[in-house]
């Protein structure tokens, strides 16, 4: 069965340089939400869509924005890097509210 | 404000046995979902099983098996006849049904011992 599928899944960085992250949901899924995991921590919700809409918003820093596309792929833009964003990002799509599904996760490391 | 706890950051099980993993939630809610994730070292999340609120049967898929207890507000994961595959950390999540994030654990980390 199709996952989520997330690009790049490394990338390195230099501080105040600009990351942009890709997701592609499952087919058919409506719903896109990003998360931030830092090592040695549990993920923490960012931001979701809903049908290309913004439905919800997390602990998401003024820096990064997002928005989901006509073909429902989900884009993280992330502005004036810090090392302290150095963490796995994950994308997670799910029909409406049902149960999410996570991708592959892209390691950002800040430099 | 909803907050899950697992208050077992490391776990250790022999091949073939049975292991459980605790999770408590605060929610005021009357209705939400919960969820057992698995983090294999491949830093993959996988979504092992997800119970409803609502449902008071506890849900099951395959060797995995939760042990739901609302008014304990307690949601337990059994894992029976444990595999070398099931290495890797467990996080308990929770969602409001009207919500979209999910509010995750700190995890357990279980160890399958040969």
């Amino acid at each position: 069965a199709a996952g989520v599928i997330q690009s790049p899944r490394h990338l390195i960085k230099e501080k105040r340089e600009t990351a942009t992250l890709k997701c592609y949901p499952i087919p058919r899924h409506d719903t896109v939400y990003w998360y931030q995991q830092g090592p040695g921590q549990d993920p923490q919700f960012l931001i979701s869509f809903y049908e290309k809409m913004q439905s919800d918003k997390g602990s998401i820093p003024d820096r990064f924005s997002a928005q989901q596309f006509s073909d429902y792929h989900s884009e993280l833009n992330m502005s004036s890097l810090e090392l302290g964003d150095s963490a796995l990002y994950f994308c997670a799509s799910s029909l409406g509210r049902g149960g999410q599904y996570f991708g592959p996760g892209t390691r950002l490391t800040v430099l | 404000a909803q907050t899950v706890t697992q208050s077992q950051p490391e776990m250790s099980v022999q091949e073939a046995e049975t292991v459980t993993l605790s999770c408590t939630y605060d929610t005021s809610e009357s209705n939400y979902y919960l969820f057992w994730y698995k983090q294999p070292p491949s830093r993959q999340m996988i979504l092992v099983i997800r119970q409803e609120a609502y449902k008071q049967q506890n849900a099951t898929e395959n060797r995995f098996s939760v042990n739901f207890q609302k008014a304990a507000k307690s949601f337990s994961l059994k894992i029976s006849d444990s595999q070398l595959g099931d290495t890797a950390m467990y996080f308990c999540a929770f969602r409001e049904t009207g919500a979209n994030n999910l509010f995750f654990g700190t995890g357990t980390r279980l160890t399958v011992i040969p």
